[in-house]
């Protein structure tokens, strides 16, 4: 089935602990982007990758690092978690980084919690 | 900064109609977008907007006004169904999507 899979669905993990979500897309999009969602806010984006082998950073990129080795995976590493880095996670992808009308595919989301 | 407004919660009755509302300030504008969100489940895409006017899709409608900053969604016809949250984003000058917070829609008899 045609789409995007993030693992794992949920996970409680140890303060200081490192954590890497995983991404899987097998849509051949270039581009991929990972958010957070928190209660009130927004989605924001964390890291963004236009093409494998490139990466961004998004509106809140600090605790967290990305790699796009090929096109169909994005993880995403907390290197030592923190209790405010709780929140639900999605990978999403597009065909492309830019020009109009450019849809985002979201994964079904990590609900992470930090204690 | 950049800003987008929209209400956090409308409540309407089955079978009617509702317009939830957004405002926004970006630097540059390449698109604005309606993701429909689940409780628990990924937001899906519903609609594009990047010239003013209205674009409809069945029991759904997405309108822009470009010079005013301001989008509205517009829900017909209303199944219970609908109940989810609803997401406005702007594409700015370098095509990345400025979210809303959403608006909680709820559905009653």
């Amino acid at each position: 089935i045609a789409g995007i899979t993030q693992a794992p669905t949920s996970q409680i993990l140890a303060a200081g602990r490192r954590m890497t979500l995983r991404c899987t897309q097998d849509m051949r999009h270039n581009a991929m982007y990972w958010y957070r969602q928190d209660l009130g806010l927004g989605l924001r984006l964390i890291h963004y990758s236009n093409t494998a082998g490139t990466t961004g950073k998004g509106e809140v990129p600090d605790g967290y690092s990305v790699s796009r080795a090929n096109t169909d995976d994005f993880p995403l590493t907390l290197a030592s978690a923190v209790p405010s880095q709780t929140s639900v996670y999605f990978c999403a992808s597009s065909q492309t980084s830019g020009g109009a009308g450019n849809e985002q595919f979201f994964g079904p989301g990590t609900r992470l919690t930090v204690l | 900064g950049q800003n987008i407004d929209q209400p956090t919660e409308m409540t309407a009755t089955e079978g009617a109609i509702v317009q939830i509302n957004c405002t926004y300030q970006t630097s540059g504008f390449n698109g604005l977008f309606w993701y429909q969100q689940h409780a628990g489940e990924a937001p899906t895409f519903l609609s594009y907007n990047v010239l003013d006017g209205l674009e409809e899709k069945g029991r759904f409608s997405s309108f822009l006004s470009r010079s005013k900053g301001y989008s509205y969604l517009l829900l017909k016809e209303l199944q219970m169904k609908d109940s989810a949250s609803y997401l406005c984003a702007v594409s700015d000058s370098n095509y990345q999507l400025i979210w809303g917070a959403g608006t909680k829609l709820i559905i009653k008899p």
